[in-house]
This record gives C-alpha cells, sequence and structure tokens, in this order.
C-alpha cells in the first residue's frame, strides 16, 4: 500500500495566521490526491480534489499545491471554524489510503 | 442534495458477521459517474477505505479485508449494504457510508455521519 505521512501532526495557531500542512507520499501519486477536514463527532468533508481543485462551497481561504510524492494544504487565513483536523488521501493506486492527520487547534 | 445515513447493530459478538446498510436520499445509486463505499475509523488504524460498488455491480474491496467482506446493492431501495465476516475487536470501529465520484482523484464527495460499532461479547 501506498503510505501517507503527514506533518505535522499537530499545530497550534491563531485566528488570522497563515498555516501548511504538509503531506508526502511513499511513491509517486501524480495529482491522485485529496484532502478532507474533519471535526469531532463529525464525517470528513471534501476540501481539495486532484491537488489542487476547491471542492464547491469551500472558503477560498483553502489552496492546495503539489505533484508527485510532495503536497501542501494552506488556509490563508486561518477562522475560527477551520479548527479541526485534517486529511490527505491518495487514489493513484488501490487501496486508497490516508494520512494519520494533522490536528489544528488554538493557540 | 445527496445524503447518506447508516443503519445496523451497534454491538457485534466476535466471530460474527458485521452487517451494515446505507440508505441514499438524492441521488441514485444504479446511476453512473458515482462509486459507493465504506470507509471506517478507529484509535488505532486511522481512515481505512473498506471497499466500494459501481452502479454495474461491479466491487473493489482493500486487499487487506477482501476475504471478509461483501458490498451489495438494493438498487429498488436505493440502498448498499456492507458484510464483514468473522470479526474481531480490531474491527471496532466508525463506519461511514460515502459517494465516490469517478474521474481524477476518485474524491469522497457525501458521507453518512458514521455508526459506531463495537465488537464485544
Amino acid at each position: 500500500d501506498i503510505q501517507m505521512t503527514q506533518f505535522p501532526s499537530s499545530l497550534s495557531a491563531s485566528v488570522g495566521d497563515r498555516v501548511t500542512i504538509t503531506c508526502r507520499a511513499s511513491q509517486s501519486i501524480t495529482t491522485y490526491l485529496n484532502w478532507y477536514q474533519q471535526k469531532p463527532g463529525k464525517a470528513p468533508n471534501l476540501l481539495i480534489y486532484d491537488a489542487s481543485n476547491l471542492h464547491g462551497g469551500v472558503p477560498s481561504r483553502f489552496s492546495g499545491s503539489g505533484s508527485g510524492t510532495e503536497f501542501t494544504l494552506t488556509i490563508a487565513s486561518l477562522q475560527p471554524e477551520d479548527f479541526a483536523t485534517y486529511y490527505c488521501q491518495q487514489t493513484y493506486r488501490s487501496p486508497p489510503t490516508f494520512g494519520r492527520g494533522t490536528k489544528v487547534e488554538i493557540k | 442534495q445527496v445524503q447518506l445515513q447508516e443503519s445496523g447493530p451497534g454491538l457485534v459478538k466476535p466471530s460474527e458477521t458485521l452487517s451494515l446498510t446505507c440508505t441514499v436520499s438524492g441521488g441514485s445509486i444504479s446511476r453512473g459517474g458515482y462509486y459507493w463505499g465504506w470507509i471506517r475509523q478507529s484509535p488505532g488504524k486511522g481512515l481505512e477505505w473498506i471497499g466500494s460498488i459501481y452502479y454495474d455491480g461491479s466491487t473493489f474491496y482493500n486487499p487487506s479485508l477482501q476475504s471478509r467482506v461483501t458490498i451489495s446493492a438494493d438498487t429498488p431501495n436505493n440502498q448498499f449494504s456492507l458484510k464483514l465476516s468473522s470479526v474481531s475487536a480490531t474491527d471496532t470501529a466508525l463506519y461511514f457510508c460515502a459517494r465516490l465520484r469517478v474521474g481524477g482523484a476518485m474524491p469522497t464527495d457525501y458521507w453518512g455521519q458514521g455508526t459506531l460499532v463495537t465488537v464485544s461479547s
């Protein structure tokens, strides 16, 4: 299986901060990479697909970039509702696999 | 607006079969363009894709679970189901049903709220 490594595993940030989360694949996955946000007690929500495409209804402060083995999710200006756990997922090779998540906490 | 809702027992005994159903509203599972699948989440394994079914009945399973998993569709009732046999404590998890969009990175764009299944005697 392709291993997805996210870092950091957690971070503390303030409202208004720029936040960057990195996801690294154990082999090249081109742009077969999705990002999700999950809040406690809820299902994950799709944020970014195909590495850089914003899912409908997702605020433009979220952006994704990268290809091959290294990807980033950026939140341009952190808002109170963005405190959550973020996951990357590869679908280049079956089975699809997820990273272990990055928890964004309030500083 | 597509909605998915899981249903099934919250407690299953070891060695028995876990059975869950996902009821879909706002979209037809018998139309192409989407896979319908199951994903689970546990503290030990994180998010784990279990498998998916396409409108033509073709199925795709995680090799780590393939010998124990069956996903099937009930198109008249717009439902699909998961059966996981010979369960053990390691199958205790929050189980989500979901829709996966065909094309590109096949994003999971709609999720059910999840149902907690505990394996215990």
